[in-house]
């Protein structure tokens, strides 16, 4: 059964708006961590936020932020204002089994 | 401090030969995962590395191996070669070998098999 599940596969959003790109997951660890990466165009991936299960409190990183929602194994990621340079593939995961599982990912495209 | 090193960037192989990567990690990282990224699965992962040991392996054939330095670089090795190996390899290196830390990436080795 697939661990990370990304129900949106592209998105397209114009920029400056406000863009939520959804995931669940599924898992058994009673401590676990989240992480949404974000992998630009022809470059390397690189972490866009980390958050940890057993914090109730919403990770945020400047323009993103998330919507975790323990119960429900969701784990949203929302981006304020959008910039051009967002256009990326996002991919959402977590750690299963000593090792990290990722969704398939979402291709979010900023519109000028 | 120096990111994560991956060569080569690009490689075009035939099916039936064999291909090595290699992968340098961030100084002080001791784990270092190879990912497996094709447009349909997503990202696969391969293996993981910590302490020159495997210490955990996807779903992948035999065919698939890799092994850690005392330097922490890793290599990669496909053999015999299948179309179905093309692919964008990752690897990825982090403090811890848990899967709860945060896993930095290198640039990709791009693999072409015709």
């Amino acid at each position: 059964a697939q661990t990370v599940t990304q129900s949106q596969p592209e998105m397209s959003v114009q920029e400056a708006e406000t863009v939520t790109l959804s995931c669940t997951y599924d898992t058994s660890e009673n401590n676990y961590y989240l992480f949404w990466y974000k992998q630009p165009p022809s470059r390397q991936m690189i972490l866009v936020i980390r958050q940890e299960a057993y914090k109730q409190q919403n990770a945020t990183e400047n323009r993103f932020s998330v919507n975790f929602q323990k119960a429900a194994k969701s784990f949203s990621l929302k981006i304020s204002d959008s910039q051009l340079g967002d256009t990326a593939m996002y991919f959402c995961a977590t750690n299963r089994d000593d090792k990290i599982i990722f969704g398939k990912g979402t291709r979010l495209h900023i519109l000028p | 401090k120096a990111g994560v090193t991956q060569t080569p960037r690009y490689l075009i192989k035939t099916r039936g030969q064999q291909v090595t990567l290699s992968c340098s990690p961030i100084s002080g990282h001791r784990s270092v995962s190879w990912y497996q990224q094709t447009p349909g699965q997503g990202l696969q992962f391969l293996f993981e590395y910590f302490s020159e040991t495997q210490r955990n392996k996807g779903n992948f054939p035999g065919r698939f191996s890799g092994r850690q330095f005392s330097n922490s670089r890793s290599e990669m090795n496909v053999s015999t070669l299948e179309l179905g190996d093309s692919a964008l390899y990752l690897c990825a290196s982090s403090l811890a070998r848990d899967g709860t830390d945060t896993q930095y990436f290198g640039p990709g080795t791009r693999l072409t098999v015709l």
